[in-house]
């Protein structure tokens, strides 16, 4: 069981926004910032969000992500196709001196 | 271009050891956190372990800690991950990481190796 929970899936129709949720606890989300990965079939994870709302270079601000409390969350505003992947947040845990992962939520574009 | 390629994979029985290795190159690896992150078939990330840029700060998740050692050679600018007394629930992908940090932002990572664990 993951220390971050998020839905195990999502989904929506092209053009549509949709959000991902990640809930922590205050040692891990609630002390520090969270990042979202996305991981493509078959393919390595890439980050998608950094520091809880930062977008890397070459990530498309369809993208987004914030946080509050001991939670974050995805937004993924004008849905496209290839925006199916899975997603995972992640953040530092203060009281297990770890990285921590959610356990993935699975996007579907209908 | 930054590019990770970690190499040592391979089918290994229970109790056995296998060391993976991550080679870096287009960037200053001196400079960066580096961690590795596994994935087991069908299932999720778990990050496994990371190290500072100088190698004086360690951090293990509970379920490796004593059994595999993180390890890094700035000159050579390789990783490195030695697993002993592997166990059956240790098969995964094992990916290697550039962070910006202990906490993440990992911006990086490579294509993976697969580890089996199996007799």
């Amino acid at each position: 069981q993951s220390v971050l929970t998020q839905p195990p899936s999502a989904s929506g129709t092209p053009g549509q926004r949709i959000t991902i949720s990640c809930s922590g606890n205050r040692s891990s989300i609630g002390s520090n910032v969270v990042d979202w990965y996305q991981q493509l079939p078959g393919t390595a994870p890439k980050l998608l969000i950094y520091e809880n709302d930062q977008r890397p270079s070459g990530v498309p601000d369809r993208f987004s992500g914030s946080k509050s409390g001991t939670s974050a969350s995805l937004a993924i505003s004008g849905l496209q196709s290839e925006d199916e992947a899975n997603y995972y947040c992640a953040s530092w845990d203060d009281r297990l001196y770890g990285r921590v992962f959610g356990g993935g939520t699975k996007l579907t574009v209908l | 271009e930054v590019q990770l390629e970690e190499s040592g994979g391979g089918l290994v029985q229970p109790g056995g050891s296998l060391r993976l290795s991550c080679a870096a190159s287009g960037f200053t690896f001196s400079n960066y956190w580096m961690s590795w992150v596994r994935q087991a078939p069908g299932k999720g990330l778990e990050w496994v372990a990371n190290m500072r840029q100088d190698g004086n700060e360690i951090y293990y998740v509970d379920s490796v800690r004593g059994r595999f050692t993180i390890s890094r050679d700035n000159a050579k600018n390789s990783l490195y991950l030695q697993m002993n007394s592997l166990r059956s629930e240790d098969t995964a992908v094992y990916f290697c990481t550039r962070d910006y940090y202990y906490g993440g932002n990992s911006d990086y990572w490579g294509p993976g190796t697969l580890v089996t664990v199996s007799s």
